[in-house]
C-alpha cells in the first residue's frame, strides 16, 4: 500500500524564523511525482512545490524549499523568511502516476 | 479564467436522502478526481475518472457514485448508504502531474 506520514500535526514558528515540516512515504516505484499543498483557512488548496523523483536538484520557489532522500523516502519542506500569511494546513502528497496520495497534514501556526 | 468550480459551497441533507455535489472544469483535463476531507485525516479519494465514460473506485468508495458524461464534469453523489456523510469535499482534476482543485463542498447531515 502507498502511505504517506506527517508526524508533525502542528508546529509553530517565529514571524521571519525557518520552520522545516516532515514528510515520509513508502513506495516501490522508481519514478514519481512529491508535493506539497497549503490549505489556508478558506480551504482553498494550492500548490506549493513540486519535485520528479528522478531529480536530483532539490526543488525551489522563492522561500519555499525541499530535502528530497529518495533512498530513505523523505521529503521536507523548508519555509524560508516565514510570513503571516504562511499559516496553513500543510499536505504532503505522492504521486506515481495515476492517483495522488496525502498525508495527514501539518497546522503550521506563525507567532508574530 | 480557467479553473475548477464546485457547487454549492455549503449543503445540508436529511438523512435518508441522496444528494449530488456538482463539480466542472474548464481546463481542459482530461482526469477528474474527488476527495474527502475529515478533520485529522487528510484527504482521502472517493472515485476518479481518467477519461469520459470511465471511472474507479478509490479508497472510500462505498455509499458514493459518480458519473462522468462529459469531460468537464464530475458529479458525486451521497447516497443514503453512506453512514457518515458529514464531511467537506474537494474536486480536483489534473494535467497528469499536478493536481488543481475547487473550493470545495461542505455538506452536512441533519
Amino acid at each position: 500500500a502507498q502511505t504517506v506520514t506527517q508526524s508533525q500535526p502542528e508546529m509553530s514558528v517565529q514571524e521571519a524564523e525557518t520552520v522545516t515540516l516532515s514528510c515520509t512515504y513508502d513506495t516501490s516505484e522508481s519514478d514519481y511525482y512529491l508535493f506539497w499543498y497549503k490549505q489556508p483557512p478558506s480551504r482553498q488548496m494550492i500548490l506549493v512545490i513540486r519535485q520528479e523523483a528522478y531529480k536530483q536538484q532539490n526543488a525551489t520557489e522563492n522561500r519555499f524549499s525541499v530535502n528530497f532522500q529518495k533512498a530513505a523516502k523523505s521529503f521536507s519542506l523548508k519555509i524560508s523568511d516565514s510570513q503571516l500569511g504562511d499559516a496553513a494546513m500543510y499536505f504532503c502528497a505522492y504521486d506515481p502516476g495515476n492517483q495522488f496520495y496525502f498525508g495527514t497534514g501539518t497546522s503550521l501556526t506563525v507567532i508574530p | 479564467d480557467g479553473g475548477i468550480t464546485q457547487s454549492p459551497k455549503y449543503l445540508f441533507r436529511k438523512e435518508g436522502q441522496n444528494v449530488t455535489l456538482s463539480c466542472e472544469q474548464n481546463l481542459n483535463h482530461d482526469a477528474m478526481y474527488w476527495y474527502r476531507q475529515d478533520p485529522g485525516q487528510g484527504l482521502r479519494l472517493i472515485y476518479y475518472s481518467q477519461i469520459v465514460n470511465d471511472f474507479q473506485k478509490g479508497d472510500i468508495a462505498e455509499g458514493y457514485s459518480v458519473s462522468r458524461e462529459k469531460k468537464e464534469s464530475f458529479p458525486l453523489t451521497v447516497t443514503s448508504a453512506q453512514k457518515n456523510p458529514t464531511a467537506f469535499y474537494l474536486c480536483a482534476s489534473s494535467t497528469g502531474v499536478e493536481q488543481f482543485f475547487g473550493p470545495g463542498t461542505r455538506l452536512t447531515v441533519l
